[in-house]
């Protein structure tokens, strides 16, 4: 079965410092792989996708990811945080089967201070 | 441009007690799908749908029924409320052929 590990439940950055949040996944092929944003209050907005080709992946907001196969692992990064960022992220991977099914991970919630 | 409702936004339940949480999209999507949202825990997959008519269990089921009599509405249905369904449930679509799944806002759920 597909799984995903958040490692870290809180991240606290300054504003303006660069940030990953690491994720790892378990899967038995090449998996699509997601990064959701859920602000307070709010539903999950798509960051970024990977399922195929080159492995650094550009999302919105300023974001970007890099899949590793020989980690089995999907990190995000950002060069410059902004108090706006302040938010849970959630990792998924998803189902490559047909029905894409995301199993997501148990979030990180990013703390950013001035 | 709606995208994915869901009402209410905010409900508190007695013990026992059945309500519907309803969930509309106006996309046009096949798949549908239920996630329960508890702290630390991330998502976890209640039900979903493939499409009007056809709907199956995700990882938690137990307590919970769905249906899919049309493309763009798919009600979670508790029929005797628990503590333990006190938690943020989230309506998502997706499109065939696409693979984002595009959230609804929650509904925020106590059971007392």
């Amino acid at each position: 079965a597909q799984s995903v590990t958040q490692p870290d439940i809180h991240i606290t950055v300054s504003e303006g410092a660069s940030l990953e949040l690491r994720c790892n996944y378990s899967y038995g092929a090449t998996p699509y792989l997601f990064w959701y944003v859920q602000s307070p209050g709010q539903g999950l907005q798509l960051l970024l996708k990977y399922f195929s080709g080159d492995t650094l992946v550009q999302g919105i907001k300023g974001f970007e990811a890099e899949f590793k196969r020989s980690q089995s692992s999907f990190n995000l990064r950002k060069p410059s945080v902004h108090w706006s960022d302040a938010a849970e992220y959630f990792c998924a991977v998803g189902d490559t089967g047909g029905s894409y099914i995301p199993t997501f991970g148990r979030g990180t919630s990013l703390i950013v201070h001035p | 441009n709606a995208g994915v409702t869901q009402t209410p936004k905010f409900r508190i339940l007695k013990i026992g007690q059945s309500m519907t949480l309803q969930c509309t999209q106006d996309m046009n999507h096949n798949y549908m799908y239920w996630y329960r949202q508890d702290p630390g825990m991330g998502l976890k997959l209640i039900y979903y749908s493939v499409g009007a008519g056809i709907t199956d269990k995700g990882e938690v089921p137990n307590g919970y029924n769905v249906s899919r009599s049309t493309t763009e509405d798919f009600p979670l249905r508790l029929e005797l409320a628990a503590p333990s369904q006190t938690s943020v449930y989230f309506c998502a679509s997706r499109d065939r052929g696409s693979t984002e799944a595009f959230f609804g806002q929650g509904t925020r759920l106590t059971v007392v």
